[in-house]
């Protein structure tokens, strides 16, 4: 499978945790995003690199937040000190430039 | 700010046509797109419009623009119950994912 892989799937955590999520895009593409997705919302804008580079970020992503992408190729989301309004979908995709953006499935977070 | 709106359910029978309607606020909107999500699987670009155009047509689906009114319509021609989705119209300046703005999603349920 070549397309954008997410992981985990599924995680259960208690408020306070910390706990980071894996994004693989599709090789050959250099733009990486990040969205979360609430119950019944579309998904919103949290950050985007170009190659290694974070390029642009959303005040929804509070200082609890912090994405990298050290080589250009995966990227990783972590979550410190989770709270219970942090539960979401985080949604990574990947583009070639200003292309089609290309989703993964998702990481669901539940913070109990 | 900008905000993307549409109707939140849609019910059809199997080979009837559907419509989903979505209106935009942002007069800036360059690109407007039509995203279905399965269940448990990421989003997946169905088609786009740019705002020079008022139709767009690929096999069964017809998106039509009225951008005076700000307000994009999908219709899906003979829908089947594996159309059964949620379908986000979504809107941005320019091509790059950063700025597009999703809406909440319309449900479409397909009765066979």
């Amino acid at each position: 499978d070549t397309g954008v892989s997410q992981n985990p799937r599924h995680k259960i955590t208690k408020r306070g945790q910390n706990v980071t999520f894996r994004c693989d895009p599709i090789s050959e593409h250099n733009r990486l995003y990040w969205y979360r997705q609430t119950l019944g919302q579309g998904p919103e804008f949290l950050t985007y690199f170009q190659n290694e580079a974070q390029l642009e970020k959303s005040r929804l992503l509070s200082d609890r937040f912090s994405a990298e992408r050290p080589k250009g190729s995966f990227s990783t989301l972590e979550i410190q000190r989770t709270e219970q309004g942090d539960s979401a979908m985080y949604l990574c995709a990947s583009s070639r430039g200003a292309g089609e953006l290309f989703f993964g499935e998702g990481s669901r977070l539940t913070v109990l | 700010g900008e905000d993307v709106e549409q109707s939140l359910f849609l019910s059809v029978r199997e080979g009837d046509s559907s419509v989903i309607n979505c209106t935009y606020t942002d007069s800036s909107s360059t690109y407007l797109y039509w995203y279905k999500q399965e269940p448990g699987a990421g989003l997946q670009l169905l088609t786009y419009i740019f705002s020079n155009m008022d139709m767009k047509q690929d096999q069964r689906l017809t998106v039509l623009l009225n951008k005076k009114d700000k307000h994009l319509s999908l219709r899906i021609a003979d829908t089947q119950t594996g159309d059964s989705a949620i379908y986000f119209c979504a809107e941005s300046p320019d091509p790059g994912g950063f700025k597009t703005i999703f809406g909440a999603g319309t449900r479409l349920f397909v009765k066979a």
